[in-house]
């Protein structure tokens, strides 16, 4: 069974830190994973998505790695923001009926 | 791309009524649509896969004739909360998975039964 774990689950840095949050993951035998981020209340915003295939993806300041063979996942946020302060999930499609499997998620606090 | 939408942001009903929640996917066609259920400060919890021009795929423990789904079109997905009680207040949040993007979520739906 997939199981998706969250380290640290919860994290406060002060402005223009580089910061690095962890998603592990049971069974290497995965699809794709997502990062996503929520802000109080609101829904999900994907931030980056890996495919099986693929090492790693850039957006901006944001870069998340995937190694498969180690079950892990890491978001790299460059130069932090207070506007980067949410919960960041990650999430492994793991099987042919698509259904994601949810880490708890890293609450971020960036201190100005 | 890969845009969905959700609507309403939130709703407030009394116990007893029946309360509608659509999810769109603008420009994207959806075959598989999802159907999430969140407590404050907890993960998602996911409900029901929807299912275009079939039933729903309910997780266990999910009662099917408390949430009727219904995935009609490629492009949409309700679900209906019938006979709401305050104990079914919570946020709702659907998703749709396109193959370039991805899942992508709905802004939600804060639902508050008074």
């Amino acid at each position: 069974k997939q199981e998706v774990t969250q380290i640290p689950a919860a994290l406060s840095v002060p402005e223009g830190e580089n910061l690095v949050l962890n998603c592990s993951f049971t069974d290497s035998a995965i699809y794709n994973l997502q990062w996503f981020r929520q802000d109080p209340g609101k829904g999900l915003t994907s931030l980056l998505l890996i495919q099986s295939s693929q090492r790693e993806q850039t957006s901006g300041r944001l870069n998340a790695s995937l190694d498969k063979s180690s079950g892990r996942s890491t978001l790299y946020i460059a130069a932090s923001q207070p506007g980067d302060s949410a919960t960041y999930l990650c999430a492994v499609n793991a099987g042919n009926n698509r259904k994601l499997i949810w880490g708890l998620g890293t609450s971020l606090a960036v201190n100005p | 791309g890969a845009v969905v939408s959700q609507h309403p942001s939130w709703v407030i009903c009394k116990s007893g009524t029946s309360v509608k929640i659509e999810c769109r996917s603008l420009d994207f066609q959806a075959t598989t649509m999802f159907w999430y259920r969140q407590f404050p400060k907890q993960s998602l919890m996911l409900m029901a896969t929807s299912n275009e021009g079939s039933k729903a795929t309910y997780e266990q423990g999910v009662e099917k004739d408390k949430f009727l789904i219904n995935h009609a079109s490629l492009t949409l997905s309700t679900l209906t909360v019938t006979s709401a009680h305050p104990e079914d207040s919570s946020f709702y949040i659907c998703s749709a998975r396109d193959e370039g993007y991805g899942y992508t979520f709905g802004s939600g739906t804060r639902l508050t039964v008074v």
